[in-house]
């Protein structure tokens, strides 16, 4: 079964850090550029950062440019977004997903990231 | 960095009717276009990429189209099961970006 996993949310202080993981499993994973997704509480979806197979490209939003990092580990299927300096308005649920022509397919269920001022 | 504007912001109509949903983007994106389908405590649902195409398993009743700046959902007759919010999504620059959303209620 084609799935990706988040983990590594949690809760942290304004100004502080955190590393979310995406193990993904069922297709071959360096085939395909990887995105994170955040939404916060009540809102819509936030594209964050995207990067492509062999990590020679990476792209962010502006929001997160400089203070956050995509990177993966095609070894290990795995995908990971370094948040730093982090804000009360980084606060969300942050997913990541696979892309897939000019969208994203695959899906996981998400992990939650709270910072307190 | 593309801005995506989506109207309306809320949809309300009744079952069987046509629900039609707009996303207009500040600059060109060509056709790279996705619409996503998210229900309350859901990953989004891919339901159509690159502008018109219908992603895997998604009832024929949803259809896209456009090009450009301008795109349009459709759902040609709404059923209770399509209450969501939905979103475009434009990769026609490196930067992708979603739009607000369009809630869509049944009256």
């Amino acid at each position: 079964e084609v799935q990706l996993e988040e983990s590594g949310g949690g809760l942290v202080k304004s100004g502080g850090s955190l590393r979310l993981s995406c193990v993904a499993s069922g297709f071959i994973f360096s085939n395909f550029w990887m995105n994170w997704v955040r939404q916060a509480p009540g809102k819509g979806l936030e594209w964050v950062a995207s990067i492509n197979g062999d990590s020679k490209y990476k792209y962010y939003a502006a929001s997160v440019r400089g203070r956050f990092t995509i990177s993966r580990d095609n070894a290990e299927n795995s995908l990971f977004l370094q948040l730093t300096s982090l804000s009360v308005e980084d606060a969300a649920l942050y997913y990541c997903a696979r892309s897939y022509r000019s969208g994203m397919d695959i899906w996981g269920q998400g992990t939650t990231v709270n910072v307190s001022s | 960095e593309i801005i995506l504007t989506q109207s309306p912001t809320t949809l309300s109509l009744s079952p069987g009717e046509r629900a039609t949903l707009t996303c207009r983007a500040s600059s060109s994106v060509t056709n790279f276009v996705a619409w996503y389908q998210q229900k309350p405590g859901q990953a989004p649902r891919l339901l159509l990429y690159d502008a018109s195409d219908r992603a895997a398993g998604v009832p024929a009743r949803f259809s896209a189209s456009g090009s450009g700046t301008d795109f349009t959902l459709t759902i040609s007759s709404l059923e209770a099961e399509d209450v969501a919010m939905y979103y475009c999504q434009q990769r026609g620059s490196p930067v992708a970006s979603f739009g607000g959303g369009t809630k869509v209620e049944i009256k």
